[in-house]
């Protein structure tokens, strides 16, 4: 079965590092899309992505993050200057809805990646 | 966003059906139904999805009510790999882009 890749598995970071944490969606999907979770926390729903732009972000999603799909397959979320706030699972997903044809599809999330800031 | 509520924890057998339920009482007539669930250290994983009329896969069963003001997901065998926090998500579908916002979810123990 098709899956979301995302590296690494685990990254620590010092506080004021950029980070780029890296996914590949599933390759003949449209929407792609970044979610953390703060350990005990809820899912949180940080920026969507298609056609090459940025189609909703949360308020999360600050100056400080950004997003790029670099080539065909890979899709990055990079974090300019970390906070020790931002560590967090991170989450890629990606979806083949087609928006435009009201039809619905299921998400395939990656396993994620662990970001530690100290 | 449409609000979903389901309860905080259930506990079930294994190998005994287990029917998780959500209410969702502000739906508009556009919004499917999704139901995720995450093991532990673990990604969300699509389980099923909906709009009105019910659905079945290899892994679950998702039972709509006629006003769809309620869902139910259906596991039909409960395994050990089944515990779980299951969350059931609406999605806007055609102007939401696909946004999916979690809320707490319901736990899934399951004994063997």
């Amino acid at each position: 079965e098709p899956e979301v890749t995302q590296t690494p598995s685990h990254q620590v970071t010092q506080m004021g590092q950029e980070v780029i944490l890296r996914c590949v969606p599933i390759s003949n999907h449209l929407y792609f899309y970044w979610y953390r979770q703060i350990l005990g926390q809820k899912v949180e729903f940080l920026v969507s992505f298609y056609n090459n732009e940025i189609s909703e972000k949360s308020e999360i999603f600050d100056d400080q993050f950004s997003v790029e799909r670099p080539d065909g397959s890979n899709f990055t979320l990079k974090i300019r200057s970390t906070k020790l706030e931002d560590s967090a699972m991170y989450f890629c997903a990606s979806s083949d809805w087609q928006g435009a044809t009201r039809e619905d599809y299921g998400y395939t999330f990656g396993s994620g990646t662990r970001l530690t800031v100290v | 966003d449409a609000k979903t509520t389901q309860p905080n924890s259930m506990e079930s057998n294994e190998e005994e059906p287990v029917h998780l339920p959500c209410n969702h009482s502000t739906i508009s007539g556009t919004d499917y139904i999704h139901w995720y669930r995450q093991l532990p250290s673990q990604g969300p994983e699509y389980v099923i999805h909906g709009l009105t009329s019910n659905v079945n896969n290899r892994m679950a069963s998702l039972a709509i009510a006629e006003d769809r003001k309620s869902s139910t997901l259906i596991l039909h065998r409960a395994t050990l790999r089944d515990a779980a926090v299951y969350y059931c998500i609406l999605n806007a579908g055609g102007t939401s882009y696909g946004k999916l916002t979690f809320g707490q979810g319901t736990i899934l123990t399951v004994h063997p």
